[in-house]
């Protein structure tokens, strides 16, 4: 099965950073990524599909990259709202195994 | 609207029995794929199971295989989990997942290209004696 290893785990930042979260797999997934964004108490919600695309009404100071086995999110200028769990996922693999990265927790510095 | 609304958590002993069911409107639910993701207290995302929209074809997490079963009654909309042989680690808030949905252009469409964008509020699942 194919692992996805996502850093960091946490992160401390303020309002107006820019934020990156990697995901690396374990071995290729081409472009079947997708980030979510999930708030306490909150299921998760879709930000990115296909490693690159938004979502409709995502903010665009989210973005996503890929480059073989690393995908990354980015936050352009850090909102308050964004705080919250970040989670990447590989979407198209044999076995079937929809696995998520470990999370990253980004909070308020 | 387009809506997954997940019932049958409970507390159950260890070894126990639970059926999870997720009721599903506002899409076509014969014609999408549909998954179950579960989350411990405090822990991140886990994907435990996936099965096709005809119920032909269905995947496990390594982690429940040979205790859950996942499938489908098309006619009444509804995904179910059935969970066998439980173990204090399978305790979790169980979510179902269903189809990727744009909410601006109505568009709906298997989540192995797009992502989980329909998602339930969650069950929770205890596993204690």
């Amino acid at each position: 099965d194919i692992q996805l290893t996502q850093s960091p785990s946490f992160l401390s930042a303020s309002v107006g950073d820019r934020v990156t979260i990697t995901c690396r797999a374990s071995q290729a997934i081409s472009t079947y990524l997708a980030w979510y964004q999930q708030k306490p108490g909150k299921a998760p919600k879709l930000l990115i599909y296909a490693a690159s695309t938004l979502q409709s009404g995502v903010p665009s100071r989210f973005s996503g990259s890929a480059s073989g086995t690393e995908v990354t999110l980015t936050i352009s200028s850090l909102q308050p709202e964004d705080f919250a769990t970040y989670y990447c996922q590989q979407l198209n693999n044999y076995p079937r195994a929809l696995t998520f990265g470990g999370g990253t927790k980004v909070e308020i510095k | 609207e387009v809506q997954l609304l997940e019932s049958g958590g409970d507390l159950v002993q260890p070894g126990g029995s639970l059926r999870l069911s997720c009721a599903a409107s506002g899409f076509t639910f014969s014609s999408y794929a549909m998954s179950w993701v579960r989350q411990a207290p405090g822990k991140g995302l886990e994907w435990v199971s996936d099965i096709s929209g005809s119920g032909t074809t269905t995947y496990y997490a390594d982690s429940v295989k040979g205790r859950f079963t996942i499938s489908r009654d098309n006619s009444k909309n509804t995904l179910y989990l059935q969970l066998n042989s439980l173990r204090a680690e399978d305790t979790a808030l169980y979510y179902c997942a269903g189809p990727y949905y744009d909410i601006l252009t109505g568009y709906f469409g298997d989540y192995y290209y797009y992502g989980v964008a329909v998602w339930g509020q969650g069950t929770t699942v205890t596993v204690s004696s």
